[in-house]
């Protein structure tokens, strides 16, 4: 299966802040990713679908400005929470669909926290 | 719209007795299931899926899933529980018309006990 990277893994950032999750396909070419967002024991939250050369599509609710994503590469998948407030601190989790029609690929998340 | 259930958010099983982590769900067309597991501050795993077939899925791990049709339901199952099975577990389905975007219950905590 595909490989799928985050980076950075862990993020402590004061509140007024921008922070950049950066989500890689490591071994093949994604023209859509996935972003979730995942509360403490809870499920995962779609957040949008990446598409590669074009905008972001955000699930109802999601706010556009705040969460801003760009999918710069046919492997890079970025997203900035700008403004970071503390009801932003989650566990933010990408995922790259596979080759088969119903393969994702997930990363291994990106926790952030803050203050 | 879909959705997904999982009744319990936590399940305790004893190691080496049968487990079972039940799932329900709600779909307007002919669903697609799955069951992913997430060990702690890791990205999920693919465990197994139903999409047309035996109702009866094997997959990863040992675990296996049955399609209940009737009851909406898409129980996963394993005979003998590890230690290391200890995990969050999701259930997660779309339909047929939602291309690749999939809905996730909130997950059971698997705690399988020495």
């Amino acid at each position: 299966g595909a490989v799928v990277s985050q980076h950075p893994s862990r993020v402590i950032c004061k509140s007024g802040t921008s922070v950049k999750i950066e989500c890689r396909s490591l071994d093949f070419q994604a023209t859509t990713m996935f972003w979730y967002r995942q509360f403490p024991k809870q499920s995962l939250m779609l957040m949008a679908t990446s598409n590669e050369g074009s905008k972001a599509t955000y699930e109802q609710g999601v706010e556009k400005d705040k969460f801003l994503i760009n999918h710069a590469s046919l492997t890079l998948s970025t997203l900035t929470v700008t403004s970071a407030h503390p009801e932003d601190s989650s566990f933010y989790i990408c995922s790259v669909p596979g080759l088969e029609l119903d393969e994702q690929f997930f990363g291994p998340g990106t926790r952030l926290t803050v203050l | 719209a879909q959705s997904v259930a999982q009744p319990e958010d936590q399940v305790n099983v004893a190691e080496g007795n049968p487990l079972t982590v039940k799932c329900t769900y709600s779909v307007s067309g002919n669903p697609y299931l799955f069951w992913y597991v997430q060990y702690p501050n890791r990205g999920l795993q693919f465990l197994l899926k139903y999409i047309t077939g035996d109702n009866l899925v094997k997959g990863s791990y040992g675990f296996e899933a049955e399609f209940n049709k009737s009851q909406t339901s898409f129980h996963l199952k394993k005979p003998s529980a590890l230690v290391s099975d200890s995990a969050l577990y999701f259930c997660a389905v779309r339909d047929e018309t939602s291309y690749d975007k999939v809905i996730f219950g909130p997950g059971t905590s698997l705690s399988v006990i020495p």
